[in-house]
């Protein structure tokens, strides 16, 4: 199984300031099949990043990522505040699917 | 657009079987172009998958942790498929989500994360 650590477990920022999440996988991920996700309280995790680059359809280009192989980066430009959330790292390229423990993006 | 809706009892007996259904609409189960799973998560906790299937096919596979007690089939006429988890404990309940995952290439199987998931059912399991 390979495994997603994500980094830092907590984020506090301001509304503005860049965000940068990391996942850092104990083994490759094949294809670059690494997703990320932001989820709000109460609600189901929205898609924003496949192809660990890709951003979904509707997603606001202040949300990139980047990485390959074992180390990927989720960036926001400028926190809006609908981004105060938990934002999730997740692999799909090998069986079991896993994700990360999770990122909280807190005001500061 | 794609919605997805989770449902079944919201409270389970130890050691009873879990049952939940997702029913798919804007979108056909049988179109062959998506894998369809369930993935679950405790409260304040992070996110499990449970497993997959995939009708065009006729696969699933299952998380190893879990592999023994779970089952996922589908009912195509009703665009629906469930989860089935036996032998209930205390460490099953959570939030049970259904999600999409969109095959974008077949040559070699390149897919998309999950990008429509249901709003999440509840289960918890107590007597």
């Amino acid at each position: 199984e390979i495994v997603l650590t994500q980094s830092p477990g907590t984020l506090s920022l301001s509304l503005g300031e860049r965000a940068i999440v990391s996942c850092r996988a104990s083994q490759s991920v094949s294809s670059s099949h690494l997703a990320w996700y932001r989820q709000k309280p109460g609600q189901a995790p929205r898609l924003l990043i496949y192809g660990a680059s890709n951003r979904a359809t509707g997603v606001p280009d202040r949300f990139s990522g980047g990485g390959s192989g074992t180390d990927f980066t989720l960036i926001i430009s400028r926190l809006e505040p609908e981004d105060f959330a938990v934002f999730y790292c997740q692999q799909y390229g090998t069986s079991p699917l896993t994700f990360g423990g999770g990122t909280k993006v807190e005001i500061k | 657009q794609v919605q997805l809706q989770e449902a079944g009892p919201g409270l389970v007996e130890p050691s009873q079987t879990l049952s939940l259904t997702c029913t798919v609409s804007g979108g056909s189960i049988s179109s062959g172009r998506d894998y369809w799973s369930w993935i679950r998560q405790p409260a304040g906790q992070g996110l499990e998958w449970i497993g997959r299937i995939y009708i065009g096919g006729g696969s699933v596979i299952y998380n190893p942790s879990l592999k023994s007690r779970v089952t996922i089939s589908t009912d195509t006429s009703k665009n629906q498929f469930s989860l089935r988890l036996t032998s209930v404990t205390a460490a099953d309940t959570a939030v049970y989500f259904c999600a999409r995952e969109p095959i974008l290439s077949f040559g070699v199987i390149v897919t998309s994360g999950f990008d429509y998931w249901g709003q999440g059912a509840l289960v918890t399991v107590s007597s």
